[in-house]
Formats: C-alpha cells, sequence, structure tokens
C-alpha cells in the first residue's frame, strides 16, 4: 500500500512569490492534515480537510489555503511568501476525521524563501 | 488553551542503556488525546502510540513502555535497552475531543532529539 505522496520534496522560492504543495493521501484515506514545522516554532496545525471541506484551521494568516479534491488529494497554497514561511510541511492523512489517532505523514516539502 | 511540554531538548545514551522521554501537557478539556511521534532523519512522522484520557493503562510494546499519569498530567515514554536505530525526534502531542473541534487538530511539544550510541 503506497504511503502519503508530497511533492515536491524541495523547492526554493523568493519573497513576494506563491507556492503550490501537494499531498496525495493513502488510498482509501479521506482526511487530510496540513502541518508546518520549523526551528523556531516547532510543528503547528495549519488545517484539515474531509470530503472536500475545511474542518479545522490553525492560527495562520490568510495568506495560507488549501483545497481538497473528490479523490481526496489536497493541495496548499501560500502566497506573498516571507523569509519565515521557510519550513517543512507534512501532510498527514487518515481514513477519516476525529480522534483516529493514527496520522499517517508524508515525508514532507521542504521550502526555502531566499 | 493546549499545551505540550518536552523539557529535554536532547538525550544522549549509549546502545543498552534505558531511556525516559518526558512529556507534560495541559488542557482544560476532561476528554483529550494523547500521542507519541517518531520522525527519524526522513522527515515523515511515524505514529507509535494513543492514550485517551479515560485510559490511564500503562502499556508496553516490545521495548516501548508509556507511563500515563492523569494526577501530575504526564505521558512519558520509555524506551528498554536503546538501540542505535531509536535515534530520532520523538513527539508527544495532544488533541481535544473530536465533537469540541479536535480531530486530527494535534498540538505537538517541541520533540526530543534522542541519540544513541555504540
Amino acid at each position: 500500500k503506497a504511503g502519503v505522496t508530497q511533492t515536491p520534496r524541495y523547492l526554493i522560492k523568493t519573497r513576494g512569490q506563491q507556492v503550490t504543495l501537494s499531498c496525495s493521501p493513502i488510498s482509501g484515506h479521506r482526511s487530510v492534515s496540513w502541518y508546518q514545522q520549523t526551528p523556531g516554532q516547532g510543528l503547528q496545525f495549519l488545517f484539515e480537510y474531509f470530503s472536500e471541506t475545511q474542518r479545522n484551521k490553525g492560527n495562520f494568516p490568510g495568506r495560507f489555503s488549501g483545497r481538497q479534491f473528490s479523490n481526496s488529494r489536497s493541495e496548499m497554497n501560500v502566497s506573498t511568501l516571507e523569509l519565515g514561511d521557510s519550513a517543512l510541511y507534512l501532510c498527514a492523512s487518515s481514513p477519516w476525521p476525529g480522534n483516529t489517532g493514527e496520522l499517517f505523514f508524508g515525508e514532507g516539502s521542504r521550502l526555502t524563501v531566499l | 488553551a493546549q499545551k505540550v511540554t518536552q523539557a529535554q531538548t536532547e538525550i544522549s545514551v549509549v546502545e543498552k542503556e534505558d531511556v525516559t522521554l518526558d512529556c507534560v501537557y495541559e488542557t482544560r478539556d476532561t476528554t483529550y488525546y494523547l500521542f507519541w511521534y517518531k520522525q527519524p532523519p526522513s522527515g515523515e512522522l511515524v505514529f507509535l502510540i494513543r492514550r485517551n484520557s479515560f485510559d490511564e493503562q500503562n502499556e508496553i510494546s516490545g521495548r516501548y513502555s508509556w507511563n500515563f499519569q492523569k494526577s501530575t498530567s504526564s505521558f512519558n515514554f520509555t524506551i528498554t535497552a536503546s538501540q542505535v536505530v531509536d535515534s530520532a525526534v520523538y513527539f508527544c502531542a495532544l488533541s481535544e475531543y473530536e465533537e469540541t473541534g479536535g480531530g486530527n487538530k494535534l498540538t505537538f511539544g517541541t520533540g526530543t532529539q534522542l541519540k544513541v550510541e555504540l
């Protein structure tokens, strides 16, 4: 069974640009969550999607957005990039939302903003 | 607001030593869930365990064991006879009950880097 796939794995952008990251969950999983990991702030919840609807959102500015498609694949977008957006962005999937407990994480997309 | 504290930033042990990773949490909810995840150098977080707030039984899985004490708001993780392959960053996390908006929204601690040397 294939795991969670995130693309691209690495990318470099400059301030002011925008970026789109993609996440393909494990087959059959319908819930996708996104987390940002930085040395300073650690792991922080961005948002969660289920059945193409955002169920939960973390404390991030509106520049951070996401969506989920009917096949459960998800994308997140960051507009007007800032230096502080440099981070590892992790996607996690689970069969459904709620406290299933076990989240399956991808290896992340490492974004560097210059 | 929820908070998870992992006071140990980095621990170094020699292989075969036992090691305990500490986790202290804060929440006003009476129903919540606690987790431990492992992050190897490859980056993906690997689920190790989940406990709900009503289940204070300790758990053992092979060389891993977990001690959950509500009285001290702690959920500590012990690795017995550590091995080099245990080297990773370990995260403790907390989530609220689904009906109050928790679900898969986890609050993570800052992690403990465990280095196991030969």
